[in-house]
């Protein structure tokens, strides 16, 4: 059965850097393209951006570029989301979600608490 | 980017109720649609794709339809386990957005 397991909650101070992973199994990891969304407490649903596992090429929402990293480890089956110059308003849930081969979102991972505060 | 908007907000209704929620694209977006239910504290789960596609293993209490601009997600008869939030959101192109979200409250 498809799953995508993610890192645990992480609390980081501004300015800092967060890396949160994913971990796929039961299907084939570079088949399927990975995306993260990000939901804001209280708040609703945000694409942050994708990655291809396959080929590792990424693309991101306009409003990361430049903070936000993806990358994939194909030997552990794992994508993993960077997030640098956190600041207070980066509180959020993230969310990894795979792209089926209806080209919408599938299968989601559990979610990653990351708090930013001094 | 392709802006999402739902209808209602939010709304009351009881068990039993048939229940409606409307999305509207900014632009058209073929049938490039999905629908995703949210539970407090849990991720979203994927109930319908290509607008009226329902996902292996969702009810065949919801429903989807529409194309173009103009989407509809109904839920046939309202059970304790369908009180959530709803969401819409577009695959057509990139970025991906989703609509504000419904939320369906017990009355």
């Amino acid at each position: 059965q498809v799953q995508l397991v993610q890192s645990g909650a992480e609390v980081k101070k501004p300015g800092a850097s967060v890396k949160v992973s994913c971990k796929a199994s039961g299907y084939t990891f570079t088949s399927y393209f990975i995306h993260w969304v990000r939901q804001a407490p209280g708040q609703g649903l945000e694409w942050v951006g994708t990655i291809n596992p396959g080929g590792g090429s990424a693309r991101y929402a306009q409003k990361y570029q430049g903070r936000v990293t993806m990358t994939r480890d194909t030997s552990t089956s794992t994508v993993y989301m960077e997030l640098s110059s956190l600041r207070s308003e980066d509180t959020a849930m993230f969310y990894c979600a795979r792209e089926g081969a209806s080209s919408s979102l599938d299968y989601w991972g559990q979610g990653t608490l990351v708090t930013v505060s001094s | 980017d392709i802006q999402m908007t739902q209808s209602p907000s939010s709304l009351f209704a009881s068990v039993g109720d048939r229940v409606t929620i409307t999305c509207r694209a900014s632009q058209g977006i073929s049938n490039y649609l999905a629908w995703f239910q949210q539970k407090p504290g849990k991720a979203p789960k994927s109930l319908i794709y290509a607008a009226s596609s329902l996902q292996s293993g969702v009810p065949s209490k919801f429903s989807g339809s529409g194309s173009g601009t103009e989407f509809t997600l109904t839920i046939s008869s309202l059970q304790p386990e369908d009180f959530a939030t709803y969401y819409c959101q577009q695959y057509n192109s990139y970025p991906l957005t989703f609509g504000g979200g419904t939320k369906v409250e017990i009355k």
